[in-house]
């Protein structure tokens, strides 16, 4: 099946240390994004690629990077993870504006 | 501009009860419109979505019409079940806007009781 998936699932990281975390895609689409979702909230756009333009969202601290290899491939790093970056961080991919699918989330902890 | 409203939760209810979830929205152009059900520890899985006005979105006994005179895209479900539990999720997109961006309610939980 036509997926998205994140890995890891669950990331734990030392206060100022960097990290990385990695989306894959299986359908093929050309937009990908990255949220942040804190406590059940809502979801917050952090930034996403359309094709290989990175867009990033005008209240997304600097701390917050991405990259984008390649179609398949989209990674998150966050520079210095301070305790209020502890989140889940969900990968969705949509081809053009249409339907965003999302993967199952890094939940990553901050220590 | 674009907001999305959704009413406030938890909602809890017994085993086969019947389930309405309100969201109401505001939009400047033709938006579509999207339910989302994200399960305790996990992504969010798209449940249902209308493109246009009058459209009805259904998956898994859940319902939702689009409603342009009320603009409402009530999430409806007969008769519940424990299994689904979880956070509910509306959002739209409005692609005439030039964003990419969905703007999503607050969600609601639901609890269903055995």
């Amino acid at each position: 099946d036509a997926m998205v998936i994140q890995n890891p699932r669950y990331q734990v990281t030392q206060f100022g240390k960097p990290v990385t975390l990695s989306c894959s895609q299986t359908l093929n689409h050309n937009v990908m994004y990255w949220y942040q979702q804190k406590s059940s909230q809502a979801p917050k756009l952090l930034f996403h690629y359309y094709d290989k333009d990175f867009n990033n969202e005008a209240d997304t601290p600097d701390n917050f990077q991405s990259r984008r290899p390649n179609t398949s491939f989209c990674f998150l790093d966050i520079r210095s993870p301070g305790l209020g970056d502890a989140a889940m961080y969900l990968c969705a991919t949509s081809r053009e504006k249409e339907t965003q699918y999302f993967g199952p989330g890094t939940r990553l902890l901050v220590l | 501009g674009n907001s999305v409203t959704q009413m406030e939760g938890p909602v809890t209810l017994s085993e086969e009860a019947f389930l309405t979830i309100n969201c109401t929205y505001t939009a400047t152009g033709y938006p579509s419109l999207f339910w989302y059900v994200q399960y305790p520890g996990e992504g969010l899985q798209l449940l249902l979505k209308a493109t246009k006005a009058d459209d009805k979105g259904s998956n898994k006994g859940f319902e939702a019409t689009y409603r342009k005179e009320t603009t409402s895209f009530h999430l409806e479900k007969g008769s519940v079940q424990v299994s689904d539990s979880a956070v509910y999720f509306c959002a739209l997109s409005d692609r005439s806007s030039g964003t990419y961006k969905y703007i999503f309610g607050t969600g609601t939980r639901l609890k269903v009781l055995a």
